[in-house]
């Protein structure tokens, strides 16, 4: 059974930046996707990239491009996502979840358990 | 930018049947899928590929497709099923979400 195990809530400064981590048990890791997904209070759920470990390369939504950093280390079984230059509006529920499917249609089959990152002065 | 919606809310009474709607204009060519997520819990994978299901995931809990609108269907819904529905779909590698929609059991 494939267990998606993320770090704890942090509370950060705006201006300052935040990593969450996302450990993966179960599976086979670097052969699928980890992505993430925010949840802004009250808000539903927006994609905001994904990394296929054994290629290294992350994908981004366009939204999220250069402001966000997705990486994996293959060796711990551990996905990271980082954001730079917090503001309020960050504020949210961080999910990393592993996709599944082809092509045609990838789906989200495994989430952790989520991580809620607080940006307050 | 291409998007997929949902209705904000639909209703239901005990027993009866739930059909929540996704629309996209490339839904038609690419594969759905629907989420349910309860207040203060991660979002669980109900259907995929449109209307199949993962094990664990009650038979009342159906997918279907007609051109470039999905349905979530839930037959003889539970108090339990209450909660927030998303649909997703992928296109040209990246993933959208629907809005959501409450459901509400009353």
């Amino acid at each position: 059974q494939v267990q998606l195990v993320q770090s704890g809530a942090e509370v950060k400064k705006p201006g300052s930046s935040v990593k969450v981590s996302c450990k993966a048990s179960g599976g086979t890791f670097s052969s699928y996707a980890i992505n993430w997904v925010r949840q802004a209070p009250g808000q539903g759920l927006e994609w905001m990239g994904g990394i296929i470990p054994m290629f290294g390369t992350a994908k981004y939504a366009q939204k999220f491009q250069g402001g966000v950093t997705i990486t994996a280390d293959e060796s711990t079984s551990t996905a990271y996502m980082e954001v730079s230059s917090l503001r309020s509006e960050d504020t949210a529920v961080y999910y990393c979840a592993r996709s599944s499917g082809t092509v045609r249609g990838y789906y989200f089959d495994y989430w952790g358990q989520g991580t809620l990152v607080t940006v307050s002065s | 930018s291409y998007e997929v919606t949902q209705p904000p809310s639909v209703s239901v009474s005990p027993g009866q049947t739930a059909s929540i709607t996704c629309s996209g204009d490339k839904l038609g060519d690419k594969y759905a899928a629907w989420y349910h997520q309860k207040a203060g819990q991660s979002p669980v994978l109900v259907i995929y590929e449109d209307s199949k299901r993962p094990s664990g995931i009650p038979e009342r809990f159906s997918g279907s497709k007609s051109g470039n609108t999905a349905t979530l269907t839930i037959s003889g819904t539970q108090d339990m099923d209450e909660a927030d529905y998303y649909c997703q779909a992928w296109d040209s590698s990246t993933v959208l979400f629907g809005g959501g929609t409450k459901l509400t059991v009353l």
